[in-house]
């Protein structure tokens, strides 16, 4: 079936750093790519998505690469602040509905 | 903007007693769906609804029951709380992309 592997956490990082976070998929047909941004105590929000190989999302200075090849799309960003202290989800949809996400990844960012 | 809105945030119940989750949307999404949220598990989907009137099952249907009889509700039912059942959980709507409620924390003891 459909599932979407994300690196473990957790991730701890100094303010500045730079930061990755793997995730590959298994999907049977074409699926779109979502990461989900999780702060202390709330719901889950959109971050970023692509639609397509080759598609590159960003946002808030977060960017993901649809990588069809390497069937991937790992988060990176160049530089953490404080409040990207989250937990973050990859997902799929093969039907602009139904979400498979990834474990979560936890990510600390230290002053 | 009020978007997704769950109800109650916290409950505690005990083992074989019943309760109703609320959530409810004003963004007039055709889509909702129930997760539940588990350490190291991701998001798992209980139920969705593609419409008033539809519903379907997810990943993790069993212990739950939904119905969907106005497009703005989707209440989720526990109809005898087990243990298992403590988790976070949460309602979304939307197609593409899902807006997601501030979550119900249920522990069952």
């Amino acid at each position: 079936g459909d599932s979407v592997t994300q690196m473990e956490g957790p991730v701890t990082l100094s303010e500045e750093a730079f930061l990755t976070i793997n995730c590959t998929y298994t999907a049977t047909g074409y699926p779109s790519l979502f990461w989900y941004v999780q702060y202390p105590g709330e719901g889950l929000q959109l971050l970023l998505k692509a639609t397509k190989a080759d598609d590159k999302g960003s946002n808030k200075g977060f960017e993901a690469t649809y990588r069809k090849e390497t069937t991937s799309f790992h988060l990176e960003k160049g530089s953490v602040q404080v409040s990207d202290s989250a937990v973050y989800f990859c997902a799929l949809s093969l039907n602009d509905y139904k979400l498979s996400f990834g474990a979560g990844t936890t990510v600390t960012v230290r002053a | 903007n009020a978007g997704v809105t769950q109800t109650p945030k916290f409950q505690v119940l005990k083992t074989g007693q019943s309760m109703t989750l609320q959530c409810a949307q004003d963004m007039n999404h055709e889509y909702m769906s129930w997760y539940r949220q588990d350490p190291g598990m991701g998001l798992r989907l209980i139920h969705y609804s593609v419409g008033a009137g539809i519903t379907d099952q997810g990943e993790v249907p069993n212990g739950y029951n939904v119905s969907r009889s106005t497009t703005e509700d989707f209440p989720l039912r526990l109809l005898s709380a087990a243990p298992s059942q403590t988790s976070v959980y949460f309602c979304a709507s939307g197609r593409g992309v899902q807006y997601f409620g501030a979550g119900t924390r249920l522990s069952v003891l």
